[in-house]
């Protein structure tokens, strides 16, 4: 079985602050990607990597960086943190562009 | 950005009853359509990957066709029950690209 973890359920940040999101998946999977969801926005695609230290910007990359320093791991970096970005953020990874594994997703609030 | 719409946005449905909802694509530089289900507190889990027009798939009471020509895939639920109540999601996927997804049908089943 795929699995697909978030270091967070849930997380509450302060407006300005630095927040890191983390995600890991077992299964060897070259790509990984970074989602919010929005109430009736459906998923939107942020920052998405084919690889090690590679990235690429989805649709909605303003206000956000990543990390890939390890196949297993791709951190979603908020280098400011604004209450805009108070949303619910989905992981997910797949081994080739089709099937995409989702992780539990973190519901994130900036105050 | 891909324009990818589901209709509706939500529903009601008796338990027993049958229902259908849709999602409209661009009908060019097709690749894939996606189907996933999200429960509340869990990650989205893929229900089908169609790729060729006409396509139909099916898993238990859920079932799904594919028109690639117009540009809409069908999910329909038949005898619909309780556990069926979530979130319903479609995803475009362009020729060698990443997942544009809808903004989802909720449907709640009411016992």
């Amino acid at each position: 079985d795929v699995k697909v973890t978030q270091s967070s359920r849930y997380l509450v940040k302060r407006t300005g602050e630095k927040v890191f999101l983390e995600c890991v998946q077992d299964m060897d999977h070259e790509n990984m990607f970074w989602y919010r969801q929005d109430p009736g926005l459906g998923l939107r695609l942020i920052y998405f990597s084919y690889d090690v230290k590679m990235k690429e910007k989805g649709d909605i990359p303003e206000g956000y960086s990543v990390s890939r320093e390890k196949k297993e791991r791709f951190s979603l970096i908020l280098e400011s943190a604004s209450t805009n970005q108070t949303s619910m953020y989905l992981c997910a990874s797949s081994p080739r562009i089709h099937e995409q594994y989702f992780g539990p997703g973190t519901r994130l609030t900036v105050t | 950005i891909l324009n990818v719409e589901q209709s509706p946005q939500s529903l009601h449905v008796q338990e027993g009853d049958s229902t259908n909802f849709t999602c409209s694509f661009p009908s060019s530089n097709f690749y894939a359509l996606h189907w996933y289900r999200w429960e509340t507190a869990k990650s989205p889990e893929a229900l089908f990957v169609m790729t060729l027009n006409g396509d139909e798939k099916k898993k238990g009471r859920i079932s799904a066709t594919l028109n690639t020509k117009e540009g809409y895939s069908y999910l329909y639920i038949k005898g619909s029950q309780p556990e069926d109540s979530a979130t319903y999601l479609c995803a475009f996927e362009a020729a060698g690209n990443k997942l544009t997804f809808g903004g989802g049908t909720r449907v709640l089943v009411k016992p």
